[in-house]
Parts: structure tokens; C-alpha cells; sequence
């Protein structure tokens, strides 16, 4: 069964860097064909696709966030991570990551909140 | 971007009923749609891709259909665990964007 778990910081201060990882078991993120991606979703509102990378480590952005948006894998820890640049309190917002199967996001971690405030 | 809207925003249902979500995008994407139930304090859960698939271990009570640029997402029979808000998500280019959802409730 693959299991997905984020960890980080779950508060950052407004102008700093957001950054979070996820732990991947009973999967591999160097092989097959899959996105591990970063999805936020805002209090109330509707999930949000921030971005993913794939396993030969190409990746695509959400345009709205791309200029300050990382995402990369660890291949040795199995694990990919997320970097989001100049937050503000616009970024908070519960952060998942999950697998893109390329038909549908199949598994989900169990999300984490990131709060941004001072 | 392609935007997605859904409607209704809620729906008052009680058990038993059958139940239609519609999904529009805002330009063609084929089949490439995916549909997500969630519970409060869950991630979503998929339900159907390709607009009509149902992702294994799903219901049969779950339905999808639709192509180009819109779909439904159709519940035969209301069960007490259907409570809960329902995504579509649109995958054909290579980024993702979400309608903003479908709250079930009970009637």
C-alpha cells in the first residue's frame, strides 16, 4: 500500500521560505510513471494543484505560483519536497502531497497546515 | 487556464435519493476528468477518472459521464456515508485545476 506523510514547519512567519517534505513508502519515486505533487487547499476553498516532479526529475509549476514555487526529489531518501518562496498570509493553507497516476490522484497524505503570521 | 465550475454549490439530499453534480469546463478536455469525495479533516478521495471510470475499491452506486467540456457525477442511491463534499479535477494539459466543489447534505 503506498503511504505518503508530509513534515515541516506548520507555522512561517510573512517573507520567508515555506518548505516541506513528504516520505514515500510501498512506492518509488525514481521509477514508473507518476507525478509526486504538492496540492494545498485553504480553509473553506477548493484544492489548489501547486506542482510536481517526475521520476527523471522534470517538473511543472502552477503559473500563478512558478516564480516562487521548487519542488524536488530525493531519490536515496525516497522523498520529495516542496519550496515556496516570499510567503504571505495568502499561502495558508493545509498542504498535501499525493501520487498523480496520470489519471486521477491516487494516494494523498494525510495533509499538513501551514499557517503564515508573525 | 482551463477553469472548472460546478453546480450546485450544496444539495439537500436524504438517503436514499439519486443524486447529479455537473462539472463544466471552460474549454474542451476530452475524458481527462477525475472526481473526489471529501470528508472534513480528509484528503480527497478519488472516485472516477478518465470522466467515467471508477477507480477500484469505489461503489457501484458512483457513476460518471460526460466528454468535452461537460460531465456528471451521479449517485444511484444516497448512502449515510455519501454525506460530504465532491471535487471534479481536470488533467488534460500538463497542470491541474479543481472545481470548487459540491457540498451533500442531509436533507
Amino acid at each position: 500500500q503506498v503511504q505518503l506523510q508530509e513534515s515541516g514547519p506548520g507555522l512561517v512567519k510573512p517573507s520567508e521560505t515555506l518548505s516541506l517534505t513528504c516520505r514515500v513508502s510501498g512506492a518509488s519515486v525514481s521509477r514508473g510513471n507518476y507525478y509526486w505533487s504538492w496540492i494545498r487547499q485553504p480553509p473553506g476553498k477548493r484544492p489548489e494543484w501547486i506542482g510536481y516532479v517526475f521520476y527523471t526529475g522534470s517538473t511543472n509549476y502552477n503559473p500563478s505560483l512558478e516564480s516562487r514555487v521548487s519542488i524536488s526529489a530525493d531519490k536515496s531518501k525516497n522523498q520529495f519536497s516542496l519550496r515556496l518562496s516570499s510567503v504571505t498570509a495568502a499561502d495558508t493553507a493545509v498542504y498535501y502531497c499525493a501520487r498523480d497516476a496520470l489519471d486521477g490522484i491516487d494516494f494523498w497524505g494525510q495533509g499538513t497546515l501551514v499557517t503564515v503570521s508573525s | 487556464d482551463i477553469q472548472m465550475t460546478q453546480s450546485p454549490s450544496t444539495l439537500s439530499a436524504s438517503v436514499g435519493d439519486r443524486v447529479t453534480i455537473t462539472c463544466r469546463a471552460s474549454q474542451n478536455i476530452n475524458i481527462w476528468l477525475a472526481w473526489y469525495q471529501q470528508k472534513p479533516g480528509k484528503a480527497p478521495n478519488l472516485l472516477i477518472y478518465k470522466a467515467s471510470t471508477l477507480e477500484s475499491g469505489v461503489p457501484s452506486r458512483f457513476s460518471g459521464s460526460g466528454s468535452g467540456a461537460e460531465f456528471t457525477l451521479t449517485i444511484s442511491s444516497l448512502q449515510p456515508d455519501d454525506f460530504a463534499t465532491y471535487y471534479c479535477q481536470q488533467y488534460n494539459t500538463y497542470s491541474r485545476t479543481f472545481g470548487q466543489g459540491t457540498k451533500v447534505e442531509i436533507k
